[in-house]
C-alpha cells in the first residue's frame, strides 16, 4: 500500500520541551511538505523539501526545525521556541512539477 | 496575508440540496486550484481541481466553477449526502514550484 505515514497519531508534551514528528512516504515523491492546521484556520506552510538534503521555510517556519537525508523521510521538530505548539501537523508529498498533494493522517500534539 | 479567501466558513445544507463554497484569490499568477475534502482527524484529500483554460469542470455530484476576470472560483455539491459531511479547503499554487495557498476552510452539514 503506498501511502503517507505520519506518528504518532497523538503526542503530548510539556512546555519547554522539544519533540519531533515524524513523516514518512512510500510512494517515490520527491517533495514534501509540513503544514500546521489551527481549528476553523486553513492549513499554513512550515518547511518544505524538493530534494534530499535541501529544504525552505514556508510562512511560518519559526520555532520549528526540519530534516530531508532521506528521500522517503521529513521529519519536523517543534523546539521549544515555538510560541504556541498546540495544533494539527499534517505532512504532504507530490511528484516535483506536479501541483497534486497527497497528505498523512496527521499528528494531533498538545502541550501543556 | 490571505491571498486566498474562502465563504463561508461554515454551511448547512438539507440532504439532496446544493451546496456552494466560493472562493477568491488576488495573486494572477495562480494557475491550478484543488478543493480538499477533509474528515474529522484525516489528512485532506483531492476532491477536484481545475486550472484556467476552462470555465467549469464536473466529475460526478461535484463541480468547480471558475471565473478568471474576477478571480474567483466556486465548489458546487449536487444532491448533498450527509457522507458529504466534511471541511472543504480550496487552495491555489503558481508555476513557481507546487507551493499551495489554501483558504479558510468551510465546515458543511449536510442534514438527513
Amino acid at each position: 500500500d503506498g501511502g503517507i505515514t505520519q506518528s504518532p497519531k497523538y503526542l503530548f508534551r510539556k512546555e519547554g520541551q522539544n519533540v519531533t514528528l515524524s513523516c514518512e512516504q512510500n510512494l517515490n515523491h520527491d517533495a514534501m511538505y509540513w503544514y500546521r492546521q489551527d481549528p476553523g484556520q486553513g492549513l499554513r506552510l512550515i518547511y518544505y523539501s524538493q530534494i534530499v538534503n535541501d529544504f525552505q521555510k514556508g510562512d511560518i517556519a519559526e520555532g520549528y526545525s526540519v530534516s530531508r537525508e532521506k528521500k522517503e523521510s521529513f521529519p519536523l521538530t517543534v523546539t521549544s521556541a515555538q510560541k504556541n505548539p498546540t495544533a494539527f501537523y499534517l505532512c504532504a508529498s507530490s511528484i516535483l512539477g506536479n501541483d497534486e498533494q497527497y497528505f498523512g493522517p496527521g499528528t494531533r500534539l498538545t502541550v501543556t | 496575508q490571505q491571498q486566498v479567501k474562502q465563504s463561508p466558513q461554515s454551511l448547512i445544507v438539507q440532504k439532496g440540496g446544493i451546496s456552494i463554497i466560493n472562493c477568491a484569490y488576488e495573486n494572477t499568477a495562480f494557475d491550478y486550484f484543488p478543493w480538499y475534502q477533509q474528515f474529522p482527524g484525516k489528512g485532506p484529500a483531492l476532491l477536484i481541481a481545475i486550472r484556467p483554460d476552462v470555465s467549469e469542470k464536473k466529475e460526478g455530484r461535484f463541480t468547480i466553477s471558475f471565473n478568471k476576470s474576477a478571480k474567483q472560483f466556486s465548489l458546487h455539491i449536487m444532491d448533498s449526502q450527509p457522507g458529504d459531511s466534511a471541511t472543504y479547503f480550496c487552495a491555489a499554487s503558481s508555476d513557481a514550484g507546487n507551493m499551495l495557498t489554501f483558504g479558510g476552510g468551510t465546515r458543511l452539514m449536510v442534514k438527513p
